[in-house]
């Protein structure tokens, strides 16, 4: 069965204080590994896909790395706008996702 | 692009009664498109799979009478709840997908309250 633990649940920074956020995974044949945003009371929002493993993908102020047994979401200078919950998510079998718990990641002004 | 909306965001309705949640794909077509259901501080679960034009799959644990998906043009997909009690209580979000793509694309969301 498919398995993703995400590292740690909450994570408080402060601005400009950065971190990473980790993903570990266990799939068969693993297909792609996705990072989401999601805001309180709102759908995930799309931030990276990461297919094999050296693969790097960044955004703004995010990083996605990905290694053959987790992921890393490297957040350098983080703002408060960036405080959401991160969640991580692993493909197998095509298209049925398997996600993780997420991150609640917390930026003080 | 990508963009995918979900109709109401919030409904309120009484025990028995049925509630239908639209999700469509403004800007792609959608071949594919899922159903989740989110509880606080838990992951996504997955409550059923649909493609374009056939009959939805739904995972294990998940009744079908109960939570009925039609999926009938490559932009709309509904959600019916039916028979609602207060433990259908959630938030309950669609994402879409195209045939090749891995990615999922995310609408923003259904709170459901059952009174």
């Amino acid at each position: 069965e498919d398995q993703v633990t995400q590292s740690p649940e909450a994570l408080r920074l402060q601005e400009g204080e950065s971190s990473s956020l980790n993903c570990s995974y266990t799939v068969s044949g693993l297909r792609g590994l996705f990072w989401y945003r999601q805001d309180p009371g709102k759908g995930p929002e799309f931030l990276f896909t990461l297919y094999s493993a050296g693969e790097e993908k960044e955004k703004e102020r995010l990083k996605a790395t990905l290694t053959k047994k987790e992921s890393f979401l490297h957040i350098t200078a983080p703002k408060p706008e960036d405080s959401a919950t991160y969640l991580c998510a692993v493909q197998a079998d095509y298209q049925k996702v398997t996600f993780g718990i997420g991150t609640k990641l917390q930026v003080i002004p | 692009g990508a963009v995918v909306s979900q109709h109401p965001s919030r409904v309120i309705c009484k025990s028995g009664t049925s509630v239908k949640i639209e999700c469509r794909s403004l800007d792609f077509q959608a071949t594919t498109m899922f159903w989740y259901r989110q509880f606080p501080k838990k992951s996504l679960m997955l409550m059923a799979t649909s493609n374009e034009g056939s009959k939805a799959t739904y995972e294990q644990g998940v009744e079908k009478d109960k939570f009925l998906i039609n999926h009938a043009s490559l932009t709309l997909s509904t959600l019916t709840v039916t028979s609602a009690h207060p433990e259908d209580s959630s938030f309950y979000i669609c994402s879409a997908g195209t045939r090749g793509n891995y990615e999922q694309y995310f609408g923003p969301g259904t709170r459901l309250t059952v009174t």
